[in-house]
């Protein structure tokens, strides 16, 4: 089946650092991936998404390119800020079809918890 | 323009009861999903809503139910609640219920059984 795998958090950064959270898939055919963002007590917010290979999703300073051969979409930004402490879940939306109509359903990774110290 | 909206916010239950939640999807959005997000885990798929009808169903049992209204909004039922079902509820729209489509997540409902 589908799933979605995220590097082991906690990742504990300055601010201003580089920021890389890994994540890898394996999906059938062709998924569009996401990242997603919740905040404490928050219900979740779409960050960025791409729906085909070597397309890069970017938003806010963030930036994932789908990697089919490496089967990758590692989010990056370049200088992180305190308001962006967070957990981040990257996820995939695989095609499953009935009837002639396709449908998606998203497969979440276990989620990178980020924390950012001024 | 209302995101997606979720009632209630908070839920205490006891174990065999019964509960609904209901969702309102975004404005000009057909598709609804639910999800269940346990704590310190990422969301897991329920079931999804398009046309009324349940289109797809992730790995949860007969207990879990749901149901789509004709203006799009969305119950979700559980029966005879066990403590393990303790979580936060999450509910999804999308302009289409296809891959590619964005799905906007409403705040949750935060369910503890007690």
């Amino acid at each position: 089946g589908n799933s979605v795998t995220q590097m082991e958090g906690p990742v504990t950064l300055s601010e201003e650092a580089f920021l890389t959270i890994n994540c890898t898939y394996t999906a059938t055919g062709y998924p569009s991936l996401f990242w997603y963002v919740q905040y404490p007590g928050e219900g979740l917010q779409l960050l960025l998404k791409a729906t085909k290979a070597d397309d890069k999703g970017s938003n806010k300073g963030f930036e994932a390119t789908y990697r089919k051969e490496t089967t990758s979409f590692h989010l990056e930004k370049g200088s992180v800020q305190v308001s962006d402490s967070a957990v981040y879940f990257c996820a995939l939306s695989a095609i499953a079809n009935a009837g002639g109509t396709s449908y998606g359903k998203l497969t979440f990774g276990q989620g990178t918890i980020l924390t950012v110290h001024p | 323009d209302a995101g997606v909206t979720q009632s209630p916010t908070h839920l205490i239950k006891t174990r065999g009861q019964q509960v609904t939640l209901r969702c309102s999807p975004k404005s000009g959005h057909d598709t609804v999903s639910w999800y269940q997000q346990a704590l310190g885990q990422g969301p897991q798929f329920i079931f999804q809503y398009y046309e009324e009808e349940e289109r797809q169903r992730g790995n949860f049992p007969d207990r879990f139910s749901g149901h789509q209204f004709p203006n799009y909004s969305s119950e979700l039922n559980v029966n005879a609640l066990l403590l393990g079902d303790s979580a936060l509820y999450l509910c999804a729209s999308s302009l289409r219920p296809g891959p590619s489509y964005e799905q906007y997540f409403g705040p949750g409902t935060r369910l503890t059984v007690t």
